[in-house]
């Protein structure tokens, strides 16, 4: 299964709205979860079942979607959600990742 | 506090092996699928291997036939095996557990250079 997500680089302003995209080559369901990693950092868990927070994520986080088009949504920018925002289907093995958005300070 | 710790990481010439640890806390790796994912320079997440909770494995196509993921019980840890290695195969190979990752080490770099 290919992952694509886009835009790869989204400039937005601190309390701003920022909106990720990944699209599924072909259905995966709801079995689509998303990762925050900042510079230097590991992966971390945000979203999984599309739209379910991870343990201690914040509410500003939201993910939506279902079949192929996905969608993560920050509803305001705070300076430690600069990072790349990867999406990952587990419907399918492998396990496939898209390439990432980064998300950077405008 | 849950947690995996990657080691084994280094510099290895192309054609050789090396073995990577991922030593587990807080969470039981025979009960657990624990798989490698890596990153090559300036890339995206690239998963490569899983051990199931059923001892059974699995593999990317990239590395198949070169890669081998093991556990031991006892110690609790998981390792990876990596054979005939190449110039691709330079990364930050990092463990995780669950489907989906819901725990990640901080990673361990290898780097394959003559």
């Amino acid at each position: 299964i290919v992952m694509t997500q886009s835009p790869a680089t989204l400039s937005v302003s601190p309390g701003e709205r920022a909106t990720l995209s990944c699209r599924a080559s072909q259905s995966i369901s709801s079995n689509l979860a998303w990762y925050q990693q900042r510079p230097g950092q590991a992966p971390r868990l945000l979203i999984y079942g599309t739209s379910t927070r991870a343990t201690g994520i914040p509410a500003r986080f939201s993910g939506s979607g279902s079949g192929t088009e996905f969608t993560l949504t920050i509803s305001s920018l705070q300076s430690e959600d600069f990072a790349v925002y990867s999406c990952q289907q587990y419907n399918y093995w492998p396990l496939t990742f898209g390439g990432g958005t980064k998300v950077e300070i405008k | 506090e849950v947690q995996v710790v990657e080691s084994g990481g280094g510099l290895v010439q192309p054609g050789g092996s090396r073995r990577l640890s991922c030593a587990a806390s807080g969470l039981t790796v025979s009960i657990n699928y624990i798989n490698w994912v890596r990153q090559a320079p300036g890339k995206g997440l690239e998963w490569v291997s899983v051990i199931y909770n059923d001892d059974t494995t699995d593999y990317a196509d990239s590395v198949k036939g070169r890669f081998t993921i093991a556990r031991d019980n006892l110690k609790n840890t998981v390792y990876l095996q990596m054979n005939r290695l190449r110039s691709d195969d330079t990364a930050v190979y990092f463990c995780a557990s669950g489907v989906p990752l819901d725990v990640w080490g901080q990673g361990t770099t290898v780097t394959v250079s003559s």
